[in-house]
């Protein structure tokens, strides 16, 4: 069965730079979900959108911006990166019309700032 | 929002059932409980959800209790392909809702 997939697996990147991390749900999925995992932490929602509108919004930094397009698929931009930032990046998808509320992720993105 | 406390971690040997326990002593009536886990180097993975009712799946049955406030995820008999961090999340009936990892439970199998 198809999976969320997420590009690029690894990312490196120096301070002050900026990355895109791009998602693509699985297909028929409407929401996506973006959450950060730092070293030895449990994830943490950052933000979500549903029909290409933003749904919900956590602890995501305003140097961060992201965005659903037509085809569902989603991008986070991360700006004056910092060494903070360095995580994993996960993303999920869900359709209400599937089992409720179920997510499922992504393998991941790994940033890191050096 | 209403907080699960889960222990940090628990053992068990391979082919025994493990019982992973979760307390929301906070929780309110729309909430359903969800356990997601986390293989390493992986991104979490849904297990189970129930509201009232205790349910099963082919992964894992889940017990609620009566008056709500606690849950107990149970293996019936744990591979050393279930080692992993395993989180109890309370989220809302509306689909779409964040979820919100707490400190899960990392659990250890013995060959």
């Amino acid at each position: 069965a198809a999976g969320v997939i997420q590009s690029p697996r690894h990312l490196i990147k120096e301070k002050r730079e900026t990355a895109t991390l791009k998602c693509y749900p699985i297909p028929r999925h409407d929401t996506v979900y973006w959450y950060q995992q730092g070293p030895g932490q449990d994830p943490q929602f950052l933000i979500s959108f549903y029909e290409k509108m933003q749904s919900d919004k956590g602890s995501i930094p305003d140097r961060f911006s992201a965005q659903q397009f037509s085809d569902y698929h989603s991008e986070l931009n991360m700006s004056s990166l910092e060494l903070g930032d360095s995580a994993l990046y996960f993303c999920a998808s869900s359709s209400p019309i599937l089992r409720f509320n179920e997510q499922f992720f992504g393998p991941g993105t790994r940033l890191t700032v050096l | 929002d209403a907080k699960t406390t889960q222990p940090n971690s628990m053992e068990s040997n391979e082919e025994e059932p493990v019982h992973l326990p979760c307390n929301h002593s906070t929780i309110s009536g729309t909430d359903y409980i969800h356990w997601y886990r986390q293989l390493p180097s992986q991104g979490p993975e849904y297990v189970i959800h129930g509201l009232t009712s205790n349910v099963n799946n082919r992964m894992a049955s889940l017990a609620i209790a009566e008056d709500r406030k606690s849950s107990t995820l149970i293996l019936h008999r744990a591979t050393l392909r279930d080692a992993a961090v395993y989180y109890c999340i309370l989220s809302k009936k509306t689909s779409g809702s964040r979820l919100t990892f707490g400190e899960g439970t990392q659990l250890t199998v013995n060959p």
